[in-house]
């Protein structure tokens, strides 16, 4: 098993450019999670799912979209990047005992 | 509102040392509490939780429902376990609530 793997390790981004984030997770898990990272703040969820088809929003979901068109795949979007988006991403999937199970982050920086 | 505090940032210790990471949680009915543990340059692990009331790498946590404090102990500290460490607890909903996490700094 993989586990949770997200797609790309790192981008640089210029304002106003988008991007698509991809999280791939193979436990069969209903729940998926974004989370930024970013220093003295913590993690702080984005948007949430808790199964195909359907999304929520987190703490921060502004400038941000999700689509969970697979149970597998949980994308996340940027239309229009920002400086203040510059972040650590990391997806996560909950497994039994509500455990979350984390991918290896994708650091993004928007110039 | 369901809150999480965790008031130090950065935690500095020497090998061998007693370490406590200290958490507090907003009242809001029974949370199960997690500790997540975040290795240079790994991704976020779980650590331990409270419902196992197991002991993981030596770190326990007791459950303090008085003070609302969910504190990691390590009575010896070691160097591999400079890391940064997230309190979270889970409140019968949908997701976690992190802490904003303490960096653990094991000095040899």
């Amino acid at each position: 098993n993989a586990g949770v793997t997200q797609t790309p390790k790192f981008r640089v981004l210029k304002t106003g450019q988008s991007m698509t984030l991809l999280c791939a997770q193979d436990m069969n898990h209903e729940y998926m999670y974004w989370y930024r990272q970013d220093p003295g703040m913590g993690l702080r969820l984005i948007h949430y799912s808790v199964g195909e088809g359907t999304t929520a929003k987190g703490e921060v979901p502004d400038g941000y979209n999700v689509s969970r068109l697979k149970k597998q795949n949980f994308l996340l979007g940027l239309e229009s990047a920002a400086p203040s988006q510059t972040s650590v991403y990391f997806c996560a999937s909950r497994g039994p005992l509500e455990t979350q199970y984390f991918g290896p982050g994708t650091r993004l920086l928007v110039l | 509102a369901q809150r999480v505090t965790q008031p130090e940032k950065l935690l500095s210790v020497f090998k061998g040392a007693p370490v406590e990471l200290k958490c507090n949680y907003s009242y809001s009915g029974s949370p199960e509490l997690f500790w997540y543990v975040q290795y240079s340059r790994q991704r976020l692990q779980l650590l331990l939780r409270h419902i196992s009331r197991e002991s993981i790498k030596g770190f326990t946590a007791d459950l303090n429902k008085g003070e609302t404090s969910f504190h990691l102990k390590k009575p010896f500290a070691q160097e591999e376990d400079s890391a940064m460490y997230y309190c979270a607890p889970h409140y019968n909903t949908d997701k976690l609530i992190f802490g904003t996490g303490t960096r653990l700094q094991v000095f040899p």
